[in-house]
């Protein structure tokens, strides 16, 4: 299993600016997913993040906009830029196992005015 | 492609058995299975793979039919703890076998 933490839990953020997140694993892993859910939906995927490359973005996402970094094995942050209220989601951190199993950190909702 | 998942919501009482269905317009490869209850993290339950055999945890199995596209999810003798959203998710074409693209949700609620 995997422990995921994120910060920040919840913020509320003016329209215009940015936010990172954070997401911190208890172990090594190679790939990290950023998810996001909209409030009463599903979940969406936006990137994975691998250690040492540029991200991977899912169609609809784009890097001015959901910028990730991945500095090491355990940790990477996902900035939201020049948020707007369509925004407001829960970002969630993701890693995977070797059976397939995906673990999520608690996630990061966030509200934009 | 997303998924289609059926019924979008269902009330059972405790020990009652529900279904749920999952099914792609695409071929599928394997299926992947998830509670999230309210204000929670997902939590994986179980996955299925092409040509593998039905699988069970507790009371909940499920079931893939490649050629039909589908999964069942079924839930036996229901507990109040099975009360949540649960997704199915399938890989994404053309991406790893682990990003995942996930049907809307069934909202289970089980009443005592």
């Amino acid at each position: 299993s995997a422990v995921i933490s994120q910060k920040p839990s919840r913020d509320i953020c003016q329209r215009g600016t940015s936010l990172t997140i954070q997401c911190q694993v208890d172990s090594q892993v190679t790939m990290m997913f950023w998810y996001r859910q909209q409030p009463g939906q599903s979940l969406t995927l936006i990137a994975t993040a691998n250690q040492g490359s540029e991200a991977t973005y899912e169609s609809g996402f784009v890097i001015d906009k959901f910028p990730i970094s991945r500095p090491n094995l355990t940790f990477s942050t996902l900035t939201v830029s020049n948020m707007s209220p369509e925004d407001s989601s829960i970002y969630l951190c993701s890693v995977v196992s070797g059976t397939g199993e995906l673990f999520f950190g608690e996630g990061s909702r966030l509200t934009v005015l | 492609q997303q998924p289609v998942q059926s019924p979008q919501a269902v009330i059972l009482r405790e020990g009652e058995d529900a279904v749920i269905n999952c099914s792609s317009s695409k071929a599928l490869y394997s299926v992947h299975w998830y509670r999230q209850k309210h204000g929670e993290a997902p939590v994986f339950l179980m996955i299925l793979l092409k040509g593998g055999e039905q699988k069970g945890h507790d009371k909940i199995s499920a079931s893939f039919n490649e050629k039909k596209q589908q999964s069942s999810l079924y839930l036996t003798a229901s507990q109040l703890s099975y009360s949540g959203t649960y997704f199915c998710g399938c890989p994404i074409q053309g991406a790893g076998s682990y990003q995942l693209t996930f049907g809307k949700g069934t909202k289970l609620s089980v009443i005592p």
